[in-house]
């Protein structure tokens, strides 16, 4: 089974502190992608990655920066958090080319940021 | 930009009864639809998908419907079941990895 791990369910940041939200994945994808889930809002792409030291900006990148030296590891930051930066961040990866179901992305399980 | 909207954002079913969840999309240029289920808790795990040169797909107690002509998208699970209770997403790619994500229909189900 694919695997997709976030290193943290829950945290809890202050108002100008540097974050860091690590993913990897074990099934050599990719594509790696970044999320965030707000109520009534569905899921908005931060940022994704095709490919080693590649990264494209998605719909919301604002206030936010990514990493990706591995293949299995994407990391997401915020440079300097802000209270409207609370929310669920979700890392997901997929293959490069399409197999079986094309885009199918994998999830982890979420972080739930607080920034106070 | 591109959209993927819900008709509803809530659908409460019996247990047993079918349940059907609507998506209305906006890019007629969209070749891939996919829907995924969210636990509370958990991520967005794959339920089932289409390509757009498809108007149905069938998969274990869940039915896919694609309607190109009204760029309008169906989930059908048969019998619901008390773990059916989720949110449910509907999103869509235009022949790119991207996927974009509708806001998600809350399905809950009664006894």
């Amino acid at each position: 089974d694919v695997k997709v791990t976030q290193s943290s369910r829950y945290l809890v940041k202050r108002t100008g502190e540097k974050v860091f939200l690590e993913c990897v994945q074990d099934m050599d994808h990719e594509n790696m992608f970044w999320y965030r889930q707000d109520p009534g809002l569905g899921l908005r792409l931060i940022y994704f990655s095709y490919d080693v030291k590649m990264k494209e900006k998605g719909d919301i990148p604002e206030g936010y920066s990514v990493s990706r030296e591995k293949k299995e590891r994407f990391s997401l930051i915020l440079e300097s958090a802000s209270t409207n930066q609370t929310s669920m961040y979700l890392c997901a990866s997929s293959f490069g080319k399409g197999t079986g179901s094309l885009y199918e992305q994998y999830f982890g399980p979420g972080t739930r940021l607080t920034v106070t | 930009g591109e959209s993927v909207g819900l008709h509803l954002p809530t659908l409460s079913v019996q247990e047993g009864d079918n349940s059907i969840i609507n998506c209305a999309y906006s890019n007629s240029a969209s070749d891939y639809f996919i829907w995924y289920k969210q636990e509370s808790g958990k991520g967005p795990q794959f339920i089932i998908d289409i390509r757009s040169n498809m108007d149905k797909r069938q998969g274990q107690r869940v039915t896919v419907l694609l309607n190109k002509t009204v760029k309008h998208l169906s989930l059908q699970i048969a019998a619901t079941q008390p773990g059916d209770s989720a949110v449910y997403f509907c999103a869509e790619s235009k022949g790119a990895q991207k996927l974009v994500f509708g806001q998600g229909t809350r399905l809950t189900i009664n006894p």
